[in-house]
Parts: structure tokens; sequence; C-alpha cells
């Protein structure tokens, strides 16, 4: 089954300041997303993304997140003034080889202090 | 609205027993539904997937029913094993190309 790579594994930042949360998808797909889970709670949708478009968005997805894909293969997820609540795992995902689910990459952890 | 601090559902089973783990699922129009494994530290993984047009589909050790008059998804795991215990996740998409939408989580701890 082919990865997603995610990078930093973990980030620690200081209350606002940016970060940004790299993933590098499986060759040849249109269609990435990005997921967050906050420790111990469900996986919640963010946004996703076609064709180097954003297709869909979520009511989390506000301002202060900005997706992009710099060069063609790496994705991005941009947070511009971190908040407390923003510590979470971020995951982001291609469609599924074999399936219509998804291949979720191991997630970077991000703690705001 | 959400809950904070949210609790998971914890069901423990004993290793060899059969496991079934159960699902509510909120949207009519969802026409495909997925089974996510989750262990500690790592992203969802996907276990098995079932059209609204079946009914049961079976995989290796799994099995996920769908009951879509009463919306309920479980997931059945047999013979149960310590490398089963995650929290597992059901998830639903509106079409093939949808996004996916989780449900809550159920912590599952395989005792040896």
């Amino acid at each position: 089954e082919p990865e997603v790579t995610q990078t930093p594994s973990h980030q620690v930042t200081q209350m606002g300041q940016e970060v940004i949360l790299r993933c590098v998808p499986i060759s040849n797909h249109l269609y990435f997303y990005w997921y967050r889970q906050i420790l111990g709670q469900k996986v919640e949708f963010l946004v996703s993304f076609y064709n180097n478009e954003i297709s869909e968005k979520s009511e989390i997805f506000d301002d202060q997140f900005s997706v992009e894909r710099p060069d063609g293969s790496n994705f991005t997820l941009k947070i511009r003034s971190t908040k407390l609540e923003d510590s979470a795992m971020y995951f982001c995902a291609n469609p599924g080889h074999l399936n219509y689910g998804y291949t979720f990459g191991s997630g970077t952890r991000l703690t705001v202090v | 609205g959400e809950s904070v601090g949210l609790h998971l559902p914890t069901l423990s089973v004993q290793e060899g027993d059969n496991s079934i783990i159960n699902c509510a699922y909120s949207n009519s129009a969802s026409d495909y539904f997925i089974w996510y494994k989750q262990e500690s530290g790592k992203g969802p993984q996907f276990i098995i997937d079932i059209r609204s047009n079946m009914d049961k589909r079976q995989g290796q050790r799994v099995t996920v029913l769908l009951n879509k008059t009463v919306k309920h998804l479980s997931l059945q795991i047999a013979a149960t094993q310590p490398g089963d215990s995650a929290v597992y996740f059901c998830a639903e998409k509106e079409t093939s190309y949808d996004k996916v939408i989780f449900g809550p989580g159920t912590s599952l701890s395989v005792i040896p």
C-alpha cells in the first residue's frame, strides 16, 4: 500500500506563531484532504483540495488556515496565528489505493503553548 | 453540539473471543461506509468498506454489517488478538468522491 508522509511528527509552537505542516501525498492523486483530531476526540474534516484548489472546507477551517501545493508534490497546511485550541493531531490523506476510503499519513502532533 | 472532552466507549474482550463494535450514523444520504482502526500515535488505517446496496461484507477476520433501515453499522472481529487493541471509527460518505465523515470511536481492549 502506498504511503502518505507527514513532517514534522511533532511540533511545539508559541501561541500566535505561524506553523506549516507538510505532507507528501501518494503520487498522481488530484485529491488531498486535511483532518485534525483533538486528543481523545473524533477525527474532524478540515479541507479538501482538488486540482490545486480548495473544493470544500469545514467551519473549523477559518481565515487562519490555508493550504498550498507549493511545488506540485508537497502539500502544506498553514496556521497563521496559532491558538491554544489548535493543539491537535493533524492528518493529511489521499484517496485509497484500492477503495474509496482514504490513506492517512501518520500525522503531525501540534502543541501550542 | 460537540461534546468537549469526549470519553470514548470502551469494549473489553478476551483474546480469542469475537468482538462486535457498533455505530449509528445520521445521514440517510450516505452511500458508502468505512471502518478505520487507529492505534496510539498513528493515523486511521482502513479496515473494510461497504456500499449502501449491500448489507454484509467480509474481509480477513472482519465482517461489516449495514442496516440502512435503522442507520446502523457494525464491525465484527473474529478471534480477537492483542494486536486488535485500538480505537475503531466508523465513517461515511455521500458519494465515492465526497469527504469522509468520521463517527465517534470505540476503544477496543483485548485481554490476553
